[in-house]
């Protein structure tokens, strides 16, 4: 089945505590994005990238970090986590041409403490 | 930063009444495409319109693409409890260094009552 994977679904952690978030996706798909989804404000693009090695800030992108060494992975990495970002995040990945949306993952509901 | 403003912002509207989204933006995209999204899960695509001007249809859904692709419509006719959920506009970048970028819009908060 085509879809993207968002690992964990859940997370808790401590201010500071470093983290990761894997994304993986299936459908050789050369773009990737990561959004956050805030109550009143919206889905917010983090990082995006084109293809592997070529990744992009999006709109908010203080506090995170992303890497694309494979094609089918995009993981996004909070150093040090505050409080301000606990959020519902979401991978979403599309082929790249006019024609084709993104599909995105299930999201992972970060809650900074 | 391009901005899409999407209204309204929450809609609640008895079962098979029709009712109208609009998205609209003053920059121009190179495409506009519309995303439906469950409580708990992620944006599912409905529709990518391309062409300005361009309509598709989705069964009881239509979407309209504006002329000078800077605004887009969803119109559900005779809508139906299950169609209850948010749905999203989102813009791709025309070109640029910010190429495939995609800007969403706010969301519309549709219910549908029985």
């Amino acid at each position: 089945e085509a879809q993207v994977t968002q690992n964990p679904r859940y997370l808790i952690t401590v201010t500071g505590k470093k983290l990761t978030v894997t994304c993986s996706q299936n459908m050789n798909h050369e773009y990737m994005s990561w959004y956050r989804q805030d109550p009143g404000l919206g889905l917010r693009q983090i990082y995006y990238s084109m293809n592997v090695e070529v990744t992009d800030k999006g709109d908010v992108p203080e506090g995170y970090k992303v890497s694309r060494k494979e094609k089918r992975n995009f993981p996004l990495i909070l150093e040090s986590p505050s409080p301000n970002q606990t959020s519902l995040y979401f991978c979403a990945s599309s082929p790249g041409t006019e024609l084709y949306g993104y599909t995105f993952g299930s999201g992972t509901r970060l809650t900074v403490v | 930063t391009q901005l899409l403003e999407q209204s309204p912002q929450f809609l609640s509207i008895q079962e098979g009444e029709n009712l109208t989204v609009y998205c609209n933006s003053s920059s121009v995209f190179s495409s506009l495409q519309w995303y439906r999204q469950e409580p708990g899960e992620g944006p599912v695509l409905l529709v990518t319109v391309v062409t300005g001007g361009e309509v598709k249809k989705l069964k009881r859904l239509t979407f309209q693409f504006g002329d000078a692709r800077k605004d887009s419509s969803l119109h559900i006719t005779a809508a139906q409890p299950g169609d209850t959920g948010l749905y999203l506009c989102a813009g791709k970048n025309a070109g640029g260094t910010s190429y495939g970028k995609l800007t969403f819009g706010q969301g519309t908060i549709l219910t549908v009552h029985p």
